[in-house]
């Protein structure tokens, strides 16, 4: 078993749709958890980070984390043709000198006008 | 500049080549990583720089494949006698020291294609 899993998709939905991503985990020892956006061609970009369980939102943007079911998610609404890309989740351990991030495999999201 | 400068965008080369990327971190920044991205896969960790300690290279998947950094400036990553499944883009990252936990600033890539 891979220590992140995460559904590649694509993922095609309507402009203004509810999009849910999520990733499950292996590693009971992540606790720093985190969303990153890749467009095409461009480096990833932190959307998101959240430190063990609970939810945090940002505008149209909600990460939610369940340690105890090794799961997190990322609601997008109002979902706009401009949320088009890559989404990668991410964790890492927590302590000194802990700076490895794990990644999911990401899943592509299209948002169609 | 303003974000992570990595050159070259693109590169091609023929298998058995050496090739050599080049990372221009965000300016006191002290953490730089490279990591490498597979189509279809996700970020692969090869090895994280911090100050002036020793690098963490436990990531690097053969010994073809090394990387320097000058001080807290610029890093290269090198890899020699390149084969096909080297093709990847080779992102680099960098951060204040740990940082906001997780905030990577990441380039756009170097896209290594190898014949």
């Amino acid at each position: 078993q891979k220590e992140v899993e995460q559904d590649p998709g694509p993922l095609s939905v309507p402009e203004g749709a509810i999009v849910s991503l999520n990733c499950t985990y292996s590693n009971s020892a992540f606790q720093y958890f985190m969303w990153y956006r890749q467009y095409s061609r461009k480096g990833p970009e932190l959307l998101m980070y959240t430190y063990s369980s609970g939810n945090k939102e940002d505008g149209r943007f909600t990460a939610q984390v369940d340690k105890s079911s090794k799961y997190i998610s990322l609601f997008i609404r109002d979902s706009q043709p401009s949320d088009s890309a890559t989404y990668l989740c991410a964790m890492r351990v927590a302590g000194a000198g802990s700076y490895q991030l794990t990644f999911g495999k990401g899943t592509k999201l299209s948002v169609i006008p | 500049g303003a974000g992570v400068s990595q050159s070259p965008s693109n590169k091609v080369t023929e298998k058995g080549k050496d090739v050599e990327l080049r990372c221009d971190p965000i300016s006191g920044h002290t953490a730089l990583y490279w990591y490498r991205q597979r189509l279809g896969q996700g970020l692969e960790f090869l090895i994280y720089f911090q100050g002036n300690s020793a690098p963490d290279k436990s990531g690097l998947p053969s010994d073809r494949f090394s990387a320097e950094r000058t001080g807290e400036s610029v890093s290269t990553l090198t890899i020699q006698r390149t084969q096909q499944e080297d093709s990847a883009v080779y992102l680099c990252a960098s951060s204040l020291e740990q940082g906001r936990t997780g905030e990577l600033f990441f380039g756009e890539g170097s896209r290594l294609t190898v014949l």
